[in-house]
């Protein structure tokens, strides 16, 4: 079974403060993904990188910056946590980027900016 | 990215089947039908897909109309652990899944 595992299930930050998540899958995937969850909002993608090394901007990438340094680990870095970026994030991955290509996702980390 | 519509609820009771619509009318030739679900305090996880013809897997059918522009997954038997936020998603080939409100399914014993 794939796996995508996140680095805290629940974290509480303070303003201001750098954030790293962390995700790390273990099927040897080329993609990963970042969304963040909010009420009413639904899942939005943050950023996403298709190769070591390669980022992409997805919807809401303000605020965000990403790192792939191996192919199995991907993080989401927050420069300055702010009180509007209490959330829930969540990392998937999927071995290539067609349309009939499933991603797999962790199980989430909620993230609260105080 | 082609979008959804979904009921934003719905109700089953416990071992009964449950069938989910979905519409997409915008739908475009390249675009396969997905369908993830999201238990509580979870990450979303994967359920079927499909492209032109129906489908069947260990965890559900998914029917699809002739003209695509509409998609139902079917839960064959309904149990509680299937009480979950079902997504309806339609993807292309740029990788991206476009999430919408998706529909809440209560399982009642």
């Amino acid at each position: 079974d794939v796996k995508v595992t996140q680095s805290s299930r629940y974290l509480v930050k303070r303003t201001g403060e750098k954030v790293f998540l962390e995700c790390v899958q273990d099927m040897d995937h080329e993609n990963m993904f970042w969304y963040r969850q909010d009420p009413g909002l639904g899942l939005r993608l943050i950023y996403f990188s298709y190769d070591v090394k390669m980022k992409e901007k997805g919807d809401i990438p303000e605020g965000y910056s990403v790192s792939r340094e191996k192919k199995e680990r991907f993080s989401l870095i927050l420069e300055s946590a702010s009180t509007n970026q209490t959330s829930m994030y969540l990392c998937a991955s999927s071995s290539r980027l067609a349309g009939a290509e499933t991603q797999y996702f962790g199980p989430g980390t909620r993230l609260l900016v105080l | 990215d082609a979008k959804t519509t979904q009921p934003n609820s719905m109700e089953s009771n416990e071992e009964e089947p449950v069938h989910l619509p979905c519409n997409h009318s915008t739908i475009s030739g390249t675009d396969y039908i997905h369908w993830y679900r999201q238990l509580p305090s979870q990450g979303p996880e994967y359920v079927i897909h499909g492209l032109t013809s129906n489908v069947n897997n260990r965890m559900a059918s998914l029917a699809i109309a002739e003209d695509r522009k509409s998609s139902t997954l079917i839960l064959h038997r309904a149990t509680l652990r299937d009480a979950a936020v079902y997504y309806c998603i339609l993807r292309g080939n740029t990788g991206k899944l476009i999430f919408g409100q998706g529909t809440t399914l209560q399982v009642k014993p």
